[in-house]
């Protein structure tokens, strides 16, 4: 993404382990952080997302943790099944940017059984 | 309710000729934002339709364009294809402006140049 740094870029881990991704942006004006999972050959699909109103966000196994200060957000998956591989992208509404909704560049997430 | 649709699903064209894809949105959303993506790039986003009008553009030459009609489905076009314009063309609607609301996306539209 233009101004959104994700990494990693593939992340394999085995089955119950925890999984986090990075995600910093470089809009202080930014307050809304989606997170997209996309398998193989589907469109994206929100997993969760987050508002700068909060430090963290759960839903189940998924958590989403954003620090303002340092300009960066993270997910979080725990306890990993077989069926969470797929590609994860992160976002950033960037005002800056004139309000556009900007896209990490993905990490593909491997979970060995 | 249904979800985005997005039309044809797969194109081939070849270079020097122009296309045109469509987007209808989930009933009721204004905003359709159109995204590229390629697998060394990731989503890179196009340009955002709310109400008819453009309200973002991405970093794209003139080539591609875009427009949104009054029941907020959208097209978008692209002119003088070259071969780098092979992508899966993805459409993402939401009831108000992109980052306001949760985009919902479409299946995409697989286009390649030959």
């Amino acid at each position: 993404g233009e101004n959104v740094e994700q990494h990693p870029s593939t992340l394999s881990v085995q089955e119950g382990d925890s999984a986090v991704i990075k995600c910093t942006y470089s809009d202080s004006a930014s307050n809304y952080f989606p997170w997209y999972k996309q398998e193989l050959g589907k469109r994206p699909q929100l997993i969760i997302d987050i508002r700068s109103n909060v430090g963290e966000k759960k839903d189940q196994r998924i958590a989403v943790t954003l620090n303002k200060t340092a300009k960066h957000f993270s997910l979080h998956i725990t306890e990993t099944q077989p069926e969470d591989s797929a590609v994860y992208f992160c976002a950033a509404i960037l005002y800056n940017k004139g309000g556009k909704l900007i896209f990490g560049q993905g990490t593909e997430l491997s979970v060995k059984p | 309710k249904a979800g985005v649709t997005q039309t044809p699903r797969y194109l081939i064209k070849t270079r020097g000729q122009q296309v045109t894809l469509s987007c209808s949105p989930i009933s009721g959303h204004r905003s359709v934002s159109w995204y590229q993506q390629t697998p060394g790039q990731g989503l890179q986003f196009l340009f955002e339709y709310f109400s008819e009008t453009q309200r973002n553009k991405g970093n794209f030459p003139g080539r591609f364009s875009g427009r949104q009609f009054s029941n907020s489905r959208s097209e978008m076009n692209v002119s003088t294809l070259e071969l780098g314009d092979s992508a899966l063309y993805l459409c993402a609607s939401s009831p108000g402006v992109a980052g306001q609301e949760t985009q919902y996306f479409g299946p995409g539209t697989r286009l390649l140049v030959l």
